[in-house]
């Protein structure tokens, strides 16, 4: 069965601190795609990132970067140099081609705290 | 701005009624997705559209139904409702039907059941 955990519920940081999101996925299919979203206090859900299940290559954009192990099941998320406009609920998701469907899992959401 | 329009962004009603949410698509976009959101659930697939017929289906309750129109718009149908029912409700579109895109949300509609 495919499940994603985000262990951690909530952090605070202090603006500049540089802060990790930790996800952990299990799923049993070889095939699959890894997401983050992130939910700013306006509600709405906002796309960061996929990757798919073979390319275990780390990705920088900007003050963002995905460390990606499939040894660990692990896709965090590092942010440098947070801001106060980072903070936001962050969830991790994953999709799985043999479920039949394009369907994200998503993790129970991290909130994170950006204090000036 | 997503591009995925979903309404009425608020909705108040009672236990027992009956309410239909929107939503449009990305334009170009075949699939559509409907997702729950609540504080105990988190966030949950509910159902999947693609051009206009049904592709998947998750934790959707038998009293919700929904469709996908020839023009591509959802309509989710939620009745006898519960307070349980209380959510925020997403859409989400992604292109082509094919498997990995990454699904594009709208900004919700948030339903309150007194």
């Amino acid at each position: 069965a495919q499940k994603v955990t985000q262990a951690q519920t909530e952090i605070s940081v202090v603006e500049k601190e540089d802060v990790t999101l930790d996800c952990v996925y299990e799923t049993r299919d070889t095939t699959y795609y890894l997401f983050w979203y992130k939910q700013p206090p306006s509600g709405e859900l906002v796309f960061l990132i996929r990757r798919n299940s073979f390319d275990e290559q780390n990705e920088i954009s900007g003050r963002y970067s995905w460390n990606f192990q499939k040894s660990t099941s692990s896709f965090n998320f590092t942010i440098t140099a947070s801001q106060v406009v980072d903070s936001a609920v962050y969830f991790c998701a994953l999709s799985e081609a043999q479920s039949g469907s394009e369907k994200l899992v998503f993790g129970k959401g991290m909130k994170l705290t950006v204090n000036p | 701005d997503s591009g995925v329009t979903q309404t009425p962004k608020h909705l108040i009603t009672a236990t027992g009624q009956r309410v239909t949410l929107r939503c449009s698509p990305r334009s170009g976009d075949l699939s559509v997705y409907w997702y729950q959101q609540s504080l105990d659930q988190g966030l949950q697939f509910l159902i999947q559209y693609y051009n206009g017929e049904e592709r998947a289906k998750g934790n959707i309750l038998e009293r919700f139904s929904a469709q996908q129109f020839p023009d591509l718009h959802s309509e989710l149908n939620l009745s006898s409702l519960e307070l349980g029912d209380s959510a925020l409700y997403f859409c989400a579109s992604s292109g082509g039907g094919s498997w990995g895109y990454e699904q594009y949300f709208g900004p919700g509609t948030r339903l309150t059941v007194t």
